[in-house]
C-alpha cells in the first residue's frame, strides 16, 4: 500500500525558514517523480514543485522559485521541501504527491498534508 | 502562462447529471486530469488523460476533451459526490503543472 506522510509544518515568522519532509512507502520511491502541492485556507490547489526520480530535474512555480528548493533522498525514501524567505501568502496545507511515472504524469497518490502558517 | 478556467460552483439534484467544465486555450491538445477533494481530505484522482478512470472510481464518472473545453461528467449524482473538483494539465511550454480554480459541486 502506497503511503505518503508529510511532516515539518508549523508556525514561522515572515522571512523565516522551514523544511518539510514526506516519508514514502509501498512503492519503489526512486522510480517516480514527486511533487509538492499547496492549498491556502479556503482556496484551491496550487502546484509548487516537482522533482524527477533521480533528482536531476526540478521545476518550480513562479511564486516560489528562488525561495523554495525541492530535493529527495532515495536511500531514505524521503522527499523534502526547503522553504526560505517565507511570506504570509505561503500559509497553506502542503501536500506531497506521487507522479504516476515521470515529471509530466498525473498524481496518483497524495499525502494528508502538513500545515504551514507564516505569521508574526 | 497557461490558464485553466472552471465555474466556481455547480448544483445538481440527486440522480441527475452534473457537468463540470475546464476551459483552456486548445486544451483538447493536452492531457487533462481531474481530482475530487472532499472537506478535510486530500485530493483523489477521478479521471486521467481526459477520460480514463482509475481503479475504484465509479463508472458514473467520465470525461471528455475537445477544442477549448474539457468536461467532467458525473451521471446519477449521489450525495457522496458533493466535493470540490479540480482539472489539471502539464504546460510543456513552461514546464509547470497548472490547476483550474476548482468547482464546488453541490447536491441539492
Amino acid at each position: 500500500e502506497v503511503q505518503l506522510l508529510e511532516s515539518g509544518g508549523g508556525l514561522v515568522q515572515p522571512g523565516g525558514s522551514l523544511r518539510l519532509s514526506c516519508a514514502a512507502s509501498g512503492f519503489s520511491f526512486r522510480s517516480y517523480a514527486m511533487n509538492w502541492v499547496r492549498q491556502a485556507p479556503g482556496k484551491g490547489l496550487e502546484w509548487v514543485s516537482v522533482i524527477s526520480g533521480h533528482g536531476d530535474n526540478t521545476y518550480y512555480a513562479d511564486s516560489v522559485k528562488g525561495r523554495f528548493t525541492i530535493s529527495r533522498d532515495n536511500s531514505k525514501n524521503t522527499l523534502f521541501l526547503q522553504m526560505n524567505g517565507l511570506r504570509a501568502e505561503d500559509t497553506a496545507v502542503y501536500y506531497c504527491a506521487k507522479s504516476y511515472n515521470v515529471v509530466a504524469e498525473y498524481f496518483d497518490y497524495w499525502g494528508q498534508g502538513t500545515l504551514v502558517t507564516v505569521s508574526s | 502562462s497557461y490558464v485553466l478556467t472552471q465555474p466556481p460552483s455547480v448544483s445538481v439534484a440527486p440522480g441527475k447529471t452534473a457537468r463540470i467544465t475546464c476551459g483552456g486555450n486548445n486544451i483538447g491538445s493536452k492531457s487533462v486530469h481531474w481530482y475530487q477533494q472532499k472537506p478535510g481530505q486530500a485530493p483523489v484522482l477521478v479521471i486521467s488523460y481526459g477520460f480514463d478512470r482509475p481503479s475504484g472510481i465509479p463508472e458514473r464518472f467520465s470525461g471528455s476533451n475537445s477544442g477549448n473545453t474539457a468536461t467532467l461528467t458525473i451521471s446519477r449524482v449521489e450525495a457522496g459526490d458533493e466535493a470540490d473538483y479540480y482539472c489539471q494539465v502539464w504546460d510543456s511550454s513552461s514546464d509547470h503543472w497548472v490547476f483550474g480554480g476548482g468547482t464546488k459541486l453541490t447536491v441539492l
